[in-house]
Order: C-alpha cells, then sequence, then structure tokens
C-alpha cells in the first residue's frame, strides 16, 4: 500500500499569509489521483482538491493544488481565518486508497 | 443540497457486534457507489469499506475484511454497516461518505456525513 507523509505536522502562520504544505507518496501516484480534505474541529473532512491540481466545487481560487509522481503540494495563497483546520492528503490511485497523518495549520 | 446522516454508534464490548446507518438525500442515491472511513480518536483518515450504486460489488480493508459487511438498501436511500467481533482497535468516529461515480472501489469522496462515535470497551 502507498504511504503519505505530510510535512509539517504543524504549521503556524498569521492570516494574510502564504501557506504551503506537503504531500509525498511512498511510490508514484497513478495519474495523479491525489485529493486534499479540510477538516475542523468536530466536523467531517470536506474536498478541497481533486486530481492534484482540480478545485471542488465552491473552494475558493486561494487554494491551489500541485505536483505529480510522489511529491504534491496544497497552497493557500492568503490565509483567512477559517482556513486554520487540519489538511489531509489522500491518494486514490492505487488499491487500497490512503490518506496521510495530516498537517495542523494554527494561528500563529 | 447533500446531506448524509449517520446513526448507530455507541459503546460495545470486544467481541460485539453493532450496525450502522448512514440516511442518504439530496442526490440519486442509487446511481453512486458509497464508503465507510473511520477516524480514531486524535488519529488520521483511514478507509474502511465501499459499495457500488448497485450494492453488487462490495470492498473492505484487510484490517475489517471477514469481520465488518457493507450492504445498501436503495428502496430506503440508506447505506449500512454490519460490524461484529469487534475490537478495541476498531474505536473511531465512522463517517459515510460519497464517491462522484457508481462503482468504486478507489477515489476521491465528494461528500462526507458528520460521523458516529464507535466505542469498543469493556
Amino acid at each position: 500500500e502507498i504511504v503519505l507523509t505530510q510535512s509539517p505536522g504543524t504549521l503556524s502562520l498569521s492570516p494574510g499569509e502564504r501557506a504551503t504544505l506537503s504531500c509525498r507518496a511512498s511510490q508514484s501516484v497513478s495519474s495523479s489521483f491525489l485529493a486534499w480534505y479540510q477538516q475542523k474541529p468536530g466536523q467531517a473532512p470536506r474536498l478541497l482538491i481533486y486530481g492534484a491540481a482540480s478545485r471542488a466545487t465552491g473552494i475558493p481560487d486561494r487554494f491551489s493544488g500541485s505536483g505529480s509522481g510522489t511529491d504534491f503540494t496544497l497552497t493557500i495563497s492568503r490565509l483567512e481565518p477559517e482556513d486554520f483546520a487540519v489538511y489531509y492528503c489522500q491518494q486514490y490511485g492505487n488499491s487500497p486508497q490512503t490518506f496521510g497523518q495530516g498537517t495542523k495549520l494554527e494561528i500563529k | 443540497e447533500v446531506q448524509l446522516v449517520e446513526s448507530g454508534g455507541g459503546l460495545v464490548q470486544p467481541g460485539g457486534s453493532l450496525r450502522l446507518s448512514c440516511a442518504a438525500s439530496g442526490f440519486t442515491f442509487s446511481s453512486y457507489a458509497m464508503s465507510w472511513v473511520r477516524q480514531a480518536p486524535g488519529k488520521g483518515l483511514e478507509w474502511v469499506s465501499a459499495i457500488s450504486g448497485s450494492g453488487g460489488t462490495t470492498y473492505y480493508a484487510d484490517s475489517v475484511k471477514g469481520r465488518f459487511t457493507i450492504s445498501r438498501d436503495n428502496s430506503k436511500n440508506t447505506l449500512y454497516l454490519q460490524m461484529n467481533s469487534l475490537r478495541a482497535e476498531d474505536t473511531a468516529v465512522y463517517y459515510c461518505a460519497k464517491y462522484p461515480l457508481t462503482v468504486a472501489a478507489t477515489w476521491y469522496f465528494d461528500y462526507w456525513g458528520q460521523g458516529t462515535l464507535v466505542t469498543v470497551s469493556s
């Protein structure tokens, strides 16, 4: 199974700053089948990005995804107060689908 | 508006059984594959099981194979997870999640429910 390693574990930034979250796979992810989710405390995950770079319906354009092969990045261009949450990557190109352990984005 | 509402969680002893339900609305339920994903307390996400839109094809994680059974009743727009021989390591919030496809062993999830907590403890 593909192991996804997210870094950093915790990212401390201020509103208005740029956030860069990394997701590295133990082997190449087929066809860039990688998604990103946002989860706030006590809430269900919300789909942000699929296919490594496609924004889900209703997701603001400050969220962008990039990468291929084994290295993927989620970028939030200008942090809003509501963006502070935990972010997970998921690969769905190989069975079983797997998730990273998460990056907590906290207010500095 | 897509809504997924889980129920059936609770406290159960090791070796016991529990059945989770997920009531779906806001989309044509039978047209989409569905899945269960769990999250142990303070931990990350783990895919558990998936089922095709017709219910004819099912998939399981190795960690639950032979103990859990996924099913669906398209006439009731409801997804189920029958959990038997429960272990302490099955303790988690269980989320119902929708695929944007009719058949999917692996894919991304476009909608999630709020989850139901299962605690396995004596």
